[in-house]
């Protein structure tokens, strides 16, 4: 989606080493949503922020996954001791002024 | 929990309008109906949204009942691009709470 840049594009990594990724919303737009999606499934809500905090992170699957933001702006997902039902496409979206989703590409993930 | 059902897949002849059917039964006053589409390997992507009045942009339109217990999202002239999964979604116009989204209704626009 237009404005919101999620990298890396693709990420294969090993069992057990942690990855990083990261969200560069549209600057001014406070509401950030992080998705996952893994193959042939939908989405999978994972946390969401207003600002620099997170009132909902009831999504994150386990105690090795965090997020954060900073500046209101850039987001990053880490992903502790990853494993292999960890591999999914993580999607980053902003909330616009309308209410609406804007949706970045993606990061894909593959935990061999 | 997606509060809303949609047919799993559906078919529809190019040229064609592909009328995508949502069920939300236990709506509230409050919730609007929301269309998002997910074309292969890309991010979901805003259609339109409504919340009891008829709406139409220039992506589609879409038509909500009168007991707004169901709704109906039309592509008029679908193309091949229109090849998507399309999720109807439910919820507060309410910067606090989530977008959840269900399974969707995968359309397939034929030639």
């Amino acid at each position: 989606g237009a404005g919101v840049s999620q990298s890396p594009s693709n990420k294969v990594t090993e069992k057990g080493k942690d990855v990083e990724l990261r969200c560069d919303p549209i600057s001014g737009h406070t509401a950030l949503y992080w998705y996952r999606q893994s193959l042939g499934q939908g989405l999978e809500f994972l946390i969401y922020f207003q600002g620099n905090s997170a009132p909902d992170k009831s999504g994150l699957p386990s105690d090795r996954f965090s997020a954060e933001r900073t500046g209101g702006s850039v987001s990053t997902l880490t992903i502790q001791r990853t494993q292999q039902e960890d591999s999914a496409v993580y999607l980053c979206a902003q909330r616009s002024g309308a209410n609406v989703l804007t949706f970045g590409a993606g990061s894909r993930l593959t935990v061999l | 929990d997606a509060k809303t059902t949609q047919p799993p897949s559906m078919d529809c002849a190019e040229g064609r309008a592909a009328n995508l059917p949502c069920n939300h039964s236990t709506i509230s006053g409050n919730e609007y109906v929301y269309w998002y589409r997910q074309i292969h390997s890309q991010g979901p992507q805003y259609i339109i949204h409504g919340l009891k009045n008829n709406e139409t942009n220039e992506m589609a339109s879409l038509i909500i009942t009168e007991d707004r217990k169901s709704s109906t999202l039309i592509l008029p002239h679908a193309t091949l691009r229109d090849t998507a999964v399309y999720y109807c979604i439910v919820r507060v116009d309410n910067y606090g709470q989530n977008f959840v989204f269900g399974p969707g209704t995968r359309l397939s626009v034929l030639p």
